[in-house]
């Protein structure tokens, strides 16, 4: 079945350092690929998302591209702020079940002045 | 335009009690869904439906039930709460095709 695996947190950065949050995926086919934000208190809001190979998503400084070759969905940042502290998910919609999303397990970035 | 609406916030019950998660949506969207974000396992999907009158299960629904009387409106409801489902609950819906699901706000269940 369809499935994602991120990188286990918390990850601790300094400001304006450079993040990578690795998620990789199993999947039939052509999935759509998501990474979606949760700051503390809120819900999921979506950050970025891609659907088919080697597409860019990109939003607010943070950028993933779908990598088919390698069935990744790297999130990356080049100088993080304290204001992105927060949880991220990567997540997965299939062309088998295009209606249901599968998540990772989220990851917590805490960005430190 | 409220988007995705959720009540109550927060709700503590007692193991055996029963009780209804509300979720409303005004965008006219087809799909709605149920998932729940317990710690270290991300979010997983309870129930969804694809359209009023049409609901299906998810990975994790004993324990819930789901109808879609309208397109709006989405209630969960808890038969007879157990320790197992304090977590808390996310409604989210989207549009044809494979767009992108807008969440609710959640609701946080503590069964004690």
């Amino acid at each position: 079945g369809n499935s994602v695996t991120q990188m286990e947190g918390p990850v601790t950065l300094s400001e304006e350092a450079f993040l990578t949050i690795n998620c990789t995926y199993t999947a039939t086919g052509y999935p759509s690929l998501f990474w979606y934000v949760q700051y503390p208190g809120e819900g999921l809001q979506l950050l970025l998302k891609a659907t088919k190979a080697d597409d860019k998503g990109s939003n607010k400084g943070f950028e993933a591209t779908y990598r088919k070759e390698t069935t990744s969905f790297h999130l990356e940042k080049g100088s993080v702020q304290v204001s992105d502290s927060a949880v991220y998910f990567c997540a997965l919609s299939g062309m088998d079940s295009s209606y249901k999303l599968i998540f990772g397990s989220g990851t917590r970035l805490l960005v430190r002045p | 335009n409220a988007g995705v609406t959720q009540t109550p916030k927060f709700q503590v019950l007692k193991t055996g009690q029963s009780m209804t998660l509300q979720c409303a949506q005004d965008m006219n969207h087809e799909y709605m869904s149920w998932y729940r974000q317990d710690p270290g396992m991300g979010l997983r999907l309870i129930h969804y439906s694809v359209g009023a009158g049409i609901t299906d299960q998810g990975e994790v629904p004993n324990g819930y039930n789901v109808s879609r009387s309208t397109t709006e409106d989405f209630p969960l409801r808890l038969l007879s709460a157990a320790p197992s489902q304090t977590s808390v609950y996310f409604c989210a819906s989207r549009g044809a095709g494979r767009e992108t699901q807008y969440f609710g706000p959640g609701t946080r269940l503590l069964v004690l």
